[in-house]
């Protein structure tokens, strides 16, 4: 069965440090890749996403993921978080179809 | 406004209640889903909707209902709430036409079962 592995359920971060959340996927065939956010209290929102093409796609609020096709992984980035990035993250997967498998999710807590 | 409208937002309810947490989409979307959302568990698919009457499964369907006789609405019930179903219960949408598989969430029914 599919499943998606967050490791790193809290990070705590100072202002401006860099950010990498990991995300590593048990699928052998052709994916599609999501990150969403859900900041304190708020809906899931859509961050980036990979279906083909360039592996690093760049997302909003400065965010990058790398997909890592022989890794089965698909990082998220941040060169220098802010306060306001304080947040929940998940990645999420999916096989052509209408299903999303999530993580489990990873808390983010940025210290001004 | 257009988007997906979750309702209530919040609900207390007993141990053997039936409850309804209902979710309209603007968009006529043909997918629709029901989440919940639990620390340690993220995100689990209760119940999915490909258009109106059809629904499947998901991961963790036991002890709901549900039913979309209406593009746009697609309402889950409890019906007979217990403990464990304390949760946050997101609704979501997709169209397969716009090629992305991308969701939109609604803003969440928080739930709590006594």
């Amino acid at each position: 069965a599919q499943s998606v592995s967050q490791h790193n359920h809290h990070v705590i971060l100072s202002e401006a440090a860099s950010l990498e959340l990991g995300c590593n996927y048990s699928y052998g065939g052709t994916v599609n890749l999501f990150w969403y956010v859900q900041y304190p209290g708020q809906h899931l929102q859509l961050l980036l996403k990979y279906f083909s093409g360039d592996p690093l796609v760049k997302g909003i609020k400065g965010f990058e993921a790398e997909f890592i096709k022989s890794k089965f992984s698909f990082n998220l980035r941040k060169p220098s978080v802010q306060w306001s990035d304080t947040a929940e993250y998940f990645c999420a997967v999916t096989s052509g179809t209408y299903k999303y498998i999530f993580g489990t999710g990873t808390r983010l807590k940025v210290l001004a | 406004d257009a988007g997906i409208t979750q309702s209530p937002r919040y609900k207390i309810t007993e141990t053997g209640r039936q409850v309804t947490l209902m979710c309209h989409q603007t968009w006529s979307h043909s997918y629709m889903f029901w989440y919940r959302q639990d620390l340690g568990h993220g995100l689990r698919l209760i119940y999915y909707s490909a258009a109106a009457d059809i629904t499947d499964k998901g991961e963790v369907p036991d002890g709901y209902v549900v039913s979309r006789s209406k593009t746009e609405n697609f309402p889950l019930t409890l019906e007979s709430a217990t403990r464990s179903q304390t949760s946050v219960y997101f609704c979501a949408s997709s169209e397969p036409g716009l090629g992305n598989y991308g969701y939109t969430f609604g803003s969440g029914t928080r739930l709590t079962v006594v």
